[in-house]
């Protein structure tokens, strides 16, 4: 059975500092998909990776991907309020569409 | 505004019933996908199509069935429903069928079985 499993399942931290999400899955993948969702909204799509050692940066997030290990990172710096979210990583396992899994999410709290 | 419109917003129907979640996707996109999140198994994909075609399923129940129509809009149907299929339904779309394509999210269908 796939398994896409995210840590922490809860994180606060206080703005300014840094902080690093992760994402292991158990099948070989080299697609995997960040998204971001607020309390009681939709999800937006943060970044699409490709490929082993794909990088992606947009603004304060950092996402990589390393498909040997299985894992994938969402780096976080100088953390402010406004990234407070719940954060999810999917992998993408099919070879026709789309097909994905998703992890348990992250639900990041950052503290003035 | 994702530019993805889902209708309804809400939904409360009884045991036994059958619904029908609409989506249409931005302007130009041709792929639409569906989700499912819940508490008890939160998100989880259910279909994938491209262009009219099914392109992937995922843990989509044989009581749920979807199709995209030559306008490019989606329908998810829901039969027999069951307690546990109380659930917010997000579609999203996207340009092309391939992976390297964001996806757009509309705001969902929340529904409530009672």
């Amino acid at each position: 059975e796939l398994k896409v499993e995210q840590n922490p399942l809860f994180l606060s931290m206080q703005e300014g500092k840094n902080y690093t999400i992760y994402c292991n899955y158990s099948t070989t993948s080299d697609r995997l998909y960040w998204y971001r969702q607020d309390p009681g909204k939709s999800l937006e799509s943060l970044f699409v990776l490709l490929s082993n050692g794909a990088v992606k940066q947009e603004g304060r997030l950092m996402a990589s991907l390393d498909t040997k290990a299985r894992l994938s990172t969402l780096h976080i710096t100088a953390a402010v309020h406004d990234l407070s979210a719940t954060y999810f990583c999917a992998v993408d396992i099919s070879n026709t569409g789309n097909q994905f899994y998703f992890g348990t999410g992250t639900s990041l709290t950052v503290i003035p | 505004d994702s530019g993805v419109t889902q209708t309804p917003k809400h939904l409360i129907t009884a045991t036994g019933q059958r619904v029908t979640l609409r989506c249409s996707p931005r302007s130009g996109d041709l792929s639409v996908y569906w989700y499912q999140q819940s508490l008890d198994q939160g998100l989880q994909f259910l279909i994938h199509y491209y262009n009219g075609e099914e392109r992937a399923k995922g843990n989509i129940l044989e009581r749920f069935s979807a199709q995209q129509f030559p306008d490019l809009h989606s329908e998810l149907n829901l039969s027999s429903l069951e307690l546990g299929d109380s659930a917010l339904y997000f579609c999203a779309s996207a340009r092309g069928g391939g992976s390297n394509q964001p996806q757009h999210f509309g705001d969902g269908t929340r529904l409530s079985i009672l």
